[in-house]
């Protein structure tokens, strides 16, 4: 079963914009990573956040993880044409067997 | 981090017949991960490939069905057999990154299409 949920599941924002997309999960993690995907072609990894971080920055990124609520967040700021894309959280569990389980994603739709 | 070529980057084939879909990464790896993506939907994973062992599946996914080899740390295939119009979906290979936490990269994906 989906580990992941994302929401909204679409969102539309102007260009210049922050973008802010959500994910909560169900079980203990061992880290959460976010990944974007371009028109249904390959996904690039974007961040990855620990179990014991709270926040990250990677360029125009923030990443925030709360585990107590089992949630995070991924915040794009000044938002270009080349964000639009779709936009999965994917957490790895505690007991460490590699695999990563996807949520459903984001739709992100940056307008001119 | 790890560059990863799938071939065919696309195929349409018709119902009943097989297609295999190859993943070659530039660095060897212990764990390559097939994953299904179905229109509009998010990854599926449906199996680990580890090099001199069985393929390990998940719930829902068999090994007649999806066949997969791992002939050496650089190399994998996934066979989609006797397709239906339900196996239309792209199908991505991954590979773990070398540091501790369970950081992948991902192949650009095979489009499938079944008529």
């Amino acid at each position: 079963s989906q580990q992941g949920e994302e929401d909204p599941q679409a969102l539309s924002i102007q260009e210049g914009e922050n973008a802010t997309m959500n994910c909560s999960y169900k079980t203990s993690i061992n880290n959460l990573q976010w990944y974007r995907q371009n028109s249904g072609r390959g996904l690039v990894h974007l961040i990855l956040i620990r179990s014991n971080e709270r926040e990250k920055h990677s360029g125009r990124l923030r990443v925030t993880l709360d585990t107590s609520k089992k949630s995070s967040s991924l915040l794009i700021t000044a938002s270009r044409a080349a964000d639009t894309a779709s936009y999965f959280c994917a957490t790895a569990s505690l007991n460490r067997d590699d695999k990563i389980i996807f949520g459903k994603g984001t739709r992100l739709h940056i307008l001119p | 981090s790890a560059v990863i070529s799938q071939k065919p980057s696309r195929d349409i084939c018709q119902r009943g017949t097989s297609l295999t879909i190859q993943c070659q990464v530039d660095s060897q790896v212990t764990m390559m991960f097939w994953y299904r993506q179905q229109p509009g939907q998010s990854l599926t994973l449906i199996a680990t490939a580890n090099q001199g062992s069985e393929a390990t599946y998940e719930s829902g996914f068999v090994i007649d069905k999806f066949p997969i080899s791992r002939p050496n740390l650089t190399f994998s295939t996934l066979t989609v057999s006797n397709m239906s119009p339900e196996d239309s979906s792209i199908y991505l290979c991954s590979v773990e990154g070398q540091g501790f936490y369970n950081e992948q990269f991902f192949g650009p994906g095979t489009r499938l299409t079944v008529l």
